[in-house]
């Protein structure tokens, strides 16, 4: 199973929106709507913020939003904050065998 | 709370096999499908495989079969990974993750993670 397609960066002034892409295939992204976010911060575990696309777990600010269209989701980001600077990731469940995949990972820099 | 906590950071020998436990407490253990994650120096994450609720069904990820190893102790709240014949491509932080709730069925999204334990394989 290949890896989502991810940019390997994003950047934004504060206050302002960014959006990530992640890109699967019709057997992963395409067919479910298992779609989620992670967020890691340099040294530390991942922590979920947003499930089967666009959903936020309690206590995700509402400024993280998700969606998809085909095979590609997205994670965008109203406002940035100093502290979304992080890795994002986004993961699909793939369906045969069980299998996830995970994005490539981009770096989002607040300029 | 909910907190998964991991057995702490090894360095093996090629070859070697190396096990690592994590405790969970603060939720039903038998409540939730629990996976491994891992993560190799600067790179992305890499979905390792789950044990199901049952402790006994398990799934792994097609290019760890054979070498990898997930059980699950109700007991004691603990889940563990073995991984065997390791090789350098091996090195990596190890995640005990827990998926999140099943309502209609099973959510497929992983809301808790442990600490991770640092595996480091090096002649």
């Amino acid at each position: 199973q290949s890896a989502l397609t991810q940019p390997p960066s994003a950047s934004g002034s504060p206050g302002q929106p960014v959006t990530i892409s992640c890109t699967g295939t019709s057997s992963d992204i395409g067919l479910f709507n298992h779609v989620s976010w992670y967020q890691q911060h340099p040294g530390k575990a991942p922590k979920l913020m947003i499930y089967e696309v666009d959903k936020r777990p309690s206590g995700v600010p509402d400024r993280f939003s998700g969606s998809k269209s085909g095979n590609t989701a997205s994670l965008t980001v109203s406002g940035l904050q100093a502290e979304d600077e992080a890795d994002y990731y986004c993961c699909s469940y793939a369906g045969s065998s069980n299998a996830y995949v995970f994005g490539s990972g981009t770096k989002v820099t607040v300029l | 709370q909910v907190q998964l906590v991991q057995s702490g950071a090894e360095v093996k020998k090629p070859g070697a096999s190396v096990k690592i436990s994590c405790k969970t407490s603060g939720y039903t253990f038998s409540n939730h499908f629990m996976h491994w994650v891992r993560q190799a120096p600067g790179q992305g994450l890499e979905w390792m495989g789950q044990a199901n609720p049952n402790g006994i069904t398990t799934k792994y990820a097609q290019n760890l079969q054979g070498r990898v190893t997930m059980t699950r102790d109700t007991s004691t709240s603990t889940l563990y990974m073995e991984l065997s014949s390791l090789r350098s491509g091996d090195t990596a932080m190890y995640y005990c993750v827990r998926e999140g709730e099943q309502l209609s069925g099973p959510s497929r999204n992983f809301d808790y993670w442990g600490q991770g334990t640092l595996v480091t394989v090096s002649s």
